[in-house]
């Protein structure tokens, strides 16, 4: 069974790049056909869509958010990151890694979520 | 970007009771990416339902989906206790995904 883990600072400065980083246990990342990716939910919002990676190298973003966004693997320790940069207060929320199979793309495997204040 | 909304926002329902919830895209979806999570609050969202019907591993058959085209629903046949929570349909198209805005399925 996958689990995942976030970790990264709780709070960060207007304008700042947030950096999160998902801890994948249960099974390597490299040679995974799992598509890792990143969900945020605002406080009392619902669920958005940050991006995905795929096995390939391939990475997909929400266009709303494109700009500002990269994903990455690093197989070497197991984790994949999300950093988003230029931030507002729009992007305080929940941040949550994921996990997506090809064939259903539905999202399988969900860490506990991370929870970002964005404050000077 | 297709665009999914949910009906109704909050749902009052009583244990034992059945729920049918609705998610509604505003361009055809293809039956295989429409998902379905539950969220309880303090908690990350959890797979319901892949492909329109099909039960992720461990979810009870008292969850079943339904649907195709633009039109799908999540029906809970007999409510228990712990079915009360947020409920989000999903789509998958075109390397983009994109969640309803939920359903609140409360207590009567």
């Amino acid at each position: 069974q996958m689990q995942l883990q976030e970790s990264g600072p709780g709070l960060v400065k207007p304008s700042e790049t947030l950096s999160l980083t998902c801890t994948v246990s249960g099974g390597p990342i490299s040679g995974s056909r799992h598509y890792w990716g990143w969900i945020r939910q605002a406080p009392g919002k619902g669920l958005e869509w940050i991006g995905n990676m795929y096995y390939s190298g391939t990475t997909y973003y929400n266009p709303s958010l494109k700009s500002r966004v990269t994903i990455s693997v690093d197989t070497s320790r197991n984790h994949f990151s999300l950093r988003l940069s230029s931030l507002t207060a729009a992007d305080a929320a929940v941040y949550f890694c994921v996990t997506t199979w090809p064939s259903i793309h539905a999202f399988d495997f969900w860490g506990q979520g991370t929870t970002v204040i964005v404050s000077s | 970007e297709i665009v999914l909304t949910q009906s109704p926002g909050t749902l009052s329902l009583s244990p034992g009771e059945r729920a049918t919830l609705s998610c509604r895209a505003s361009e055809s979806v293809s039956s295989s990416y429409l998902a379905w999570y539950q969220q309880k609050p303090g908690q990350a969202p959890r797979l319901l339902i892949s492909g329109t019907s099909n039960r992720a591993t461990g979810i009870p058959d008292r969850f079943s989906g339904d649907g195709s085209g633009t039109d799908f629903t999540l029906t809970i046949s007999r409510l228990e206790p712990e079915d009360f929570a947020v409920y989000y349909c999903q789509q998958y198209g075109s390397s983009q995904y994109s969640f309803g805005q939920g359903t609140k399925l409360e207590i009567k």
